[in-house]
């Protein structure tokens, strides 16, 4: 199985920085990975697929990059409605698997 | 526009079994891959099992192999997913999941989740 692996845990930022979060795989899976938001009580929703594709509706702000086994999401300008947690997975193979998540909370 | 109601979760004995449905709206379970994504109580995500557009192919995550079968009934556009031999450890809220697309890649990721559905596992 492919391990997914997103750095850091955790990060506090304040309104208008610049948040990146990276996403290791165990293996290369090409560019076949997603970014997903996840507020408390709510569903997941899908940010970004095969790596740099913005999924219709999201703000142009949050941006997908990397290949092979590194991956980075990337928020322009941390805005209120950010705060949430964001998770990657990979669609190289089954069985298909997330990352641990990242907490982007309130500085 | 797309809607996925899933239904059937509760409380459930070690060693029990329960059948989890999604009903699907808004577009055909014959176009879409379609998936189980469950996240137990204040963890990530897990993903658990998938079914191929044309019902011809279903994969499974590693720890719900063998145990659970995911199905669907295309006239109905109902997708569903069977736990037996539950453990302490199904204990999740369950989402079915519909894929971006048809074919590879786009069938692996996902952009409509329903509400989920809670299942717990306790004597």
């Amino acid at each position: 199985d492919i391990q997914m692996t997103q750095s850091p845990s955790s990060v506090s930022a304040s309104v208008g920085d610049r948040v990146t979060i990276t996403c290791r795989a165990s293996r290369d899976i090409r560019s076949w990975l997603a970014w997903y938001q996840q507020k408390p009580g709510k569903v997941p929703n899908l940010l970004i697929y095969a790596t740099s594709s913005l999924q219709s509706g999201v703000p142009s702000r949050f941006s997908g990059s990397g290949s092979g086994t590194d991956f980075t999401l990337t928020i322009s300008s941390l805005q209120p409605e950010d705060f949430a947690t964001y998770y990657c997975q990979q669609a190289n193979s089954f069985p298909l698997t997330f990352g641990g998540g990242t907490k982007v909370e309130i500085k | 526009q797309v809607q996925l109601v899933e239904s059937g979760g509760g409380v459930v004995q070690p060693g029990g079994s329960l059948r989890l449905s999604c009903a699907a709206s808004g577009f055909t379970l014959r176009s879409f891959a379609m998936h189980w994504v469950r996240q137990a109580p204040g963890k990530g995500l897990e993903w658990v099992a998938v079914i191929s557009s044309d019902g011809s192919e279903k994969f499974y995550g590693d720890s719900v192999q063998g145990r659970f079968t995911i199905s669907r009934d295309t006239s109905d556009n109902t997708l569903f997913l069977q736990m037996n031999n539950l453990r302490a450890e199904d204990t999740a809220v369950y989402y079915c999941a519909k894929a971006i697309g048809r074919q590879q890649p786009e069938s692996r990721y996902f952009d409509h989740w329903g509400q989920g559905t809670l299942v717990i596992v306790s004597s």
